[in-house]
């Protein structure tokens, strides 16, 4: 099993461009989620799916789409980059949430 | 909305001391889960507690979650160098499916 698989590891995007980071799970997990990690500040999570078709917001939401159209894909959209967005993305994953969480190896993501 | 904090935010130990973490909630919990992160790398889950009151232990670490359910510990006795790294609490308050995690304490232990 590869567990939860992200692309890109880096990427570098300019102020006002869009982009999609990928998340994918073989674990047939029903849960996923996506956060950003910034220096001192954590986790914060951004959004979350509790199974297919199903989406909700997190703590920090805005300038993120995500969709679940398939059980073992999870896809963060940034619609508009801004500087401030600069993080590190993690996409993770669990069965039914009663169970801790799988992480996927994180995307840098700057914004310039 | 919901918040985790947890102090202390740093901890510098010599190897073979003790390290405690502690963790509070703004709100009452429906269970709380710890993470380590090495540095450069991803969270890893270490525990689940879901019981008000309970104890867990995995070698030289001691998980306790409060009568309250919203404070939660992990003490490491005894430290070494492998236990570098970031320690998180996160937890689920009421019905909700959020996963909110804790500022996080980042351990440093000097051989």
């Amino acid at each position: 099993n590869a567990g939860v698989t992200q692309t890109p590891k880096f990427q570098v995007l300019k102020t006002g461009q869009s982009m999609t980071l990928q998340c994918a799970q073989d674990m047939n997990h029903e849960y996923m989620s996506w956060y950003r990690q910034d220096p001192g500040m954590g986790l914060r999570l951004i959004h979350y799916s509790v199974g297919a078709g199903i989406t909700d917001q997190g703590e920090v939401p805005n300038g993120y789409n995500v969709s679940r159209s398939t059980t073992e894909d999870f896809p963060l959209r940034l619609l508009s980059a801004a500087p401030s967005q600069t993080s590190v993305y993690f996409c993770a994953s669990s069965y039914q949430g009663a169970l801790g969480y799988t992480f996927g190896s994180g995307t840098r993501l700057t914004v310039v | 909305g919901q918040q985790v904090m947890q102090i202390p935010q740093y901890q510098h130990v010599q190897e073979g001391e003790d390290f405690t973490t502690y963790c509070n909630s703004s709100t009452t919990l429906s269970n709380i889960q710890w993470y380590k992160q090495r540095p450069g790398g991803h969270p890893v889950f270490l525990i689940q507690l879901v019981k008000s009151g309970e104890v867990k232990k995995q070698k030289r670490l001691t998980f306790q979650f409060g009568e309250a359910k919203k404070n939660s510990s992990l003490h490491i006795t005894a430290t070494q160098t492998t236990d570098v790294g970031t320690y998180f609490c996160a937890g689920k308050g009421g019905a909700t499916n959020k996963l909110i995690f804790g500022t996080g304490t980042l351990l440093a232990v000097q051989p």
